[in-house]
């Protein structure tokens, strides 16, 4: 089955550690991107990716750094300069041909820091 | 600056009736619309989307919406809800020629027996 896989589900980290967040996808799509969601808060970009060895800062990219070294894998370290990381993590993916980019959500990495 | 505006953050229901959830935007050009549902720590899926054409969308689970273009809004429907349409929903915008989705805060459904 095609669709977007981000491991881990669950995610424990201490303050001053950096940790990195998977995600794959097999839909042959070339635009990826992350999104952190809070509570009351909807859904907010941290970057983006239209090709492979491109990416471009979303509108919360401070703290947060990613590498977009093959199509299907879009991976995102959150960095110890990331004032509140404790969040819910979305990776999605979209095709580029306009208009009909919608964007695939994978199941999530909820981050908690201790 | 484009923005999207979901007024109601939580709205009760029972069971069978009928459930309007409310999105207006905020854009100077051409949008795409989308509506999102999310169940609890699950990823969104999409429920329908208004690229053109009839401005009456109709999606997976019952639901449609209607893209009003003077009122810049874009209202999600269904005539009979189910215990199971207990999730959160979210409104979404792309501006033409832009790769970017700009989500609304998102409403709690939450459909009691």
């Amino acid at each position: 089955d095609g669709g977007i896989t981000q491991s881990p589900k669950y995610l424990f980290r201490k303050e001053g550690q950096n940790v990195t967040l998977s995600c794959e996808q097999n839909l042959n799509h070339d635009a990826m991107y992350w999104y952190r969601q809070d509570p009351g808060q909807g859904l907010r970009l941290i970057y983006y990716s239209q090709i492979v060895n491109d990416f471009q800062k979303g509108d919360i990219a401070e703290g947060y750094s990613v590498s977009r070294e093959k199509k299907e894998s879009f991976p995102l370290t959150v960095t110890s300069a990331q004032k509140n990381p404790t969040a819910f993590y979305l990776c999605a993916s979209s095709a580029t041909g306009f208009p009909y980019n919608e964007q695939f959500f994978g199941p999530g990495t909820r981050l908690t820091v201790l | 600056a484009q923005s999207v505006t979901q007024l109601d953050s939580q709205v009760p229901v029972f069971e069978e009736a009928p459930v309007e959830l409310r999105c207006n935007y905020s854009s100077s050009v051409s949008v795409y619309l989308f509506w999102y549902v999310q169940y609890p720590n699950q990823g969104l899926q999409l429920l329908l989307k208004y690229l053109s054409g009839s401005t009456l969308v109709k999606g997976i689970n019952g639901f449609e919406a209607e893209f009003n273009k003077s009122q810049t809004s874009f209202h999600l429907r269904k005539p009979s809800v189910h215990i199971s349409d207990t999730a959160e929903y979210f409104c979404a915008v792309r501006e033409d020629s832009s790769y970017k989705l700009i989500f609304g805060s998102g409403t709690r459904l939450l459909v009691r027996p």
